[in-house]
């Protein structure tokens, strides 16, 4: 079944504004890893966080996680249109690289 | 990152019949997957394809379905066998390289319709 449920399921904000996308996952992990999809095409590798890591950066990206919860979020700053798409966490359980996704949420930037 | 790329794009099949994807990456890599896509859906794992050995299947997915190979470590094909409208997805190739042993990177995926 699958580990990651993403929190909402859908979120639509204002061009501007920040968007934030939570995940929870069940249980152990040596990774947590965010992608983007725009449409139903590829995912876009967007920043991999380890385990002993607490937050991490990438441009206007900021990904935390807290492992005693469970849980990462992920933060867009200044949100822009071309933002709009589908985020996906993915967890790695210990000493495996097999992925096991959220179910996603799907952000909508208005213009 | 490799640059990942998969053939076809896209293609609308008959029920019963096969197609095969393959999956390009311009350099080596330790490891690459089979993902499936439905429709609104999560990607879910379909297998490891194992350089010159049988692919390692996740469960719900058998060989006889969804036969795999992996010849070298730059490319790979998935076969998605006497197709049923079920099996319309998107699949997609991973893979992962010893230069960021921890990343997994997609490739662009093949929208399949089965009619």
């Amino acid at each position: 079944s699958q580990q990651g449920e993403e929190d909402p399921q859908a979120l639509s904000i204002q061009e501007g504004e920040n968007a934030t996308m939570n995940c929870s996952y069940k249980t152990s992990i040596n990774n947590l890893q965010w992608y983007r999809q725009n449409s139903g095409r590829g995912l876009v590798h967007l920043i991999l966080i380890r385990s002993n890591e607490r937050e991490k950066h990438s441009g206007r990206l900021r990904v935390t996680l807290d492992t005693s919860k469970k849980s990462s979020s992920l933060l867009i700053t200044a949100s822009r249109a071309a933002d709009t798409a589908s985020y996906f966490c993915a967890t790695d359980a210990e000493g495996a690289q097999k992925l096991v996704f959220g179910q996603g949420t799907r952000l909508t930037i208005n213009p | 990152s490799a640059v990942i790329s998969q053939k076809p794009s896209r293609d609308i099949c008959q029920r019963g019949t096969s197609l095969t994807i393959q999956c390009q990456v311009d350099s080596q890599v330790t490891m690459m997957f089979w993902y499936r896509q439905q429709p609104g859906q999560s990607l879910t794992l379909i297998a490891t394809a194992n350089q010159g050995s049988e692919a390692t299947y996740e469960s719900g997915f058998v060989i006889d379905k969804f036969p795999i190979s992996r010849p070298n470590l730059t490319f790979s094909t998935l076969t998605v066998s006497n197709m049923s409208p079920e099996d319309s997805s998107i699949y997609l190739c991973s893979v992962v390289s010893s230069a960021r042993p921890y990343e997994q990177y997609f490739g662009p995926g093949t929208r399949l319709t089965v009619t």
